[in-house]
């Protein structure tokens, strides 16, 4: 079966570094998006990545590996706005998108 | 309208009742999806539609129906709910499949 794995709950501190883990086995592989929801809201886009390596935008990078099926979203400076859940999701050979649970990220001052 | 709208925002259904979740969009995306959210689980796709005039089933289609008349409405229709249709829905488009997906707002759900 089609399975995406990402920790349940992060805490990190305001103004640090935090690392969000994100490892898949789907049929195929079509493109890794990681998106933001806070709580209450609608997810919002993030990143994309479909080759492997890092990219890189503002204070989030994001970074995949496709030989390993894992990816990670790097946040920096980490600041109270931060505390979300991030959603990692992979398209398929169908290119249908297969979502994780998301991880909740909680920021303390 | 900037984006998408959903309707309504939140509404207390009892099980048997029909119920149309409606989703309009304004960006000309040619695809549209319908996902339910609920806790401890990820974003499930109960149908989509490619283009105006076709639709297909997600994840969890059973109990749900859907329309894609024109390019911008997508209602969702449950036409006997049911308590396990209790959940947070949203209605999202993008241009391209795969793309970036733009959600709704969400409407919330419960089916007592």
């Amino acid at each position: 079966g089609q399975n995406i794995d990402q920790p349940t709950e992060m805490t990190a501190t305001e103004g640090a570094i935090v690392q969000i883990n994100c490892t898949y086995q789907t049929s195929g592989f079509n493109g890794l998006f990681w998106y933001q929801q806070h709580a209450g809201e609608a997810p919002t886009f993030l990143s994309y990545n479909v080759l492997d390596g890092l990219e890189e935008k503002g204070r989030f990078s994001s970074f995949l590996s496709r030989s390993k099926g894992y990816s990670y979203l790097l946040l920096k400076e980490l600041q109270m706005k931060d505390s979300a859940s991030y959603l990692c999701a992979v398209t398929d050979s169908n290119y249908q998108l297969i979502w994780g649970a998301g991880t909740k990220l909680i920021i303390k001052p | 309208i900037a984006g998408i709208t959903q309707a309504p925002t939140s509404q207390i259904l009892a099980a048997g009742r029909r119920m149309t979740l409606r989703c309009t969009q304004d960006m000309r995306h040619n695809a549209m999806y319908w996902y339910r959210q609920d806790l401890g689980l990820g974003l499930r796709l109960i149908h989509y539609s490619n283009t105006a005039g076709t639709t297909g089933k997600g994840e969890v289609p059973d109990g749900y129906s859907v329309s894609r008349a024109n390019t911008d409405d997508f209602p969702l229709t449950l036409a006997s709910a049911v308590p396990s249709q209790t959940s947070v829905y949203f209605c999202a488009s993008s241009a391209t499949s795969p793309g970036e997906l733009f959600f709704g707002e969400g409407s919330r759900l419960t089916v007592l």
